[in-house]
């Protein structure tokens, strides 16, 4: 059975202080491990799609990492309009549909 | 691009009565979409997967004859909350599947929030 596993639950920074969202995963064959960014009381925004270990991908003060274990989000200098629900999800191979994670819910402080 | 819509955003109902929510791929034709509903400080749970044309695959635990789901176009599906209950209220989402590189990517709709009395 897909398992996906994300640390921490709830995350508290100060605006520009820097940190990393970790979600570990087991899956029978990763066909693709997705981030998504979720506001209170509205569907999941698309983030990052990443396939196979030592991916990278960036988007404005995010990056997404992948091993074979393991997915980071790494959140640089972020702002208080980055604060949300960040959910990790896998989709195993010959599958379409998704394994979702808890989240971590980010709250940035100005 | 790759925008899902779904209507209504909220709806209250009295219990014992019937609810149809229905979700749009609006610049794309969706292959497949899906059904999820989301309690509070939860995460999301697939209810069911939805190909144009063929019956609903339903996870299990779902009750097929409660939760009615139709896919009647390559952009449109609906779901019918049938004879509602208070333990029916909850946030259901919508995703479909649209062609990102080589792998199709789940974009997911705003929600319907609904509450049943």
């Amino acid at each position: 059975e897909d398992q996906v596993t994300q640390s921490p639950e709830a995350l508290r920074l100060q605006e520009g202080e820097s940190s990393s969202l970790n979600c570990s995963y087991t899956v029978s064959g990763l066909r693709g491990l997705f981030w998504y960014r979720q506001d209170p009381g509205k569907g999941p925004e698309f983030l990052f799609t990443l396939y196979s270990a030592g991916e990278e991908k960036e988007k404005e003060r995010l990056k997404a990492t992948l091993t074979k274990k393991e997915s980071f989000l790494h959140i640089t200098a972020p702002k208080p309009e980055d604060s949300a629900t960040y959910l990790c999800a896998v989709q195993a191979t010959g599958y379409s549909t998704l394994t979702f994670g808890k989240g971590t819910m980010l709250l940035v402080s100005p | 691009g790759a925008v899902v819509s779904q209507h209504p955003s909220w709806v209250i109902c009295k219990s014992g009565t019937s609810v149809k929510i229905e979700c749009r791929s609006l610049d794309f034709q969706a292959t497949t979409m899906f059904w999820y509903r989301q309690f509070p400080k939860q995460s999301l749970m697939l209810m069911a997967t939805s190909n144009e044309g063929s019956k609903a695959t339903y996870e299990q635990g779902v009750e097929k004859d409660k939760f009615l789901i139709n896919h009647a176009s390559l952009t449109l599906s609906t779901l019918t909350v049938t004879s509602a209950h208070p333990e029916d209220s909850s946030f259901y989402i919508c995703s479909a599947t649209a062609p990102l590189g080589r792998q199709e990517t789940q974009y997911f709709g705003p929600g319907t929030r609904l509450l049943v009395l």
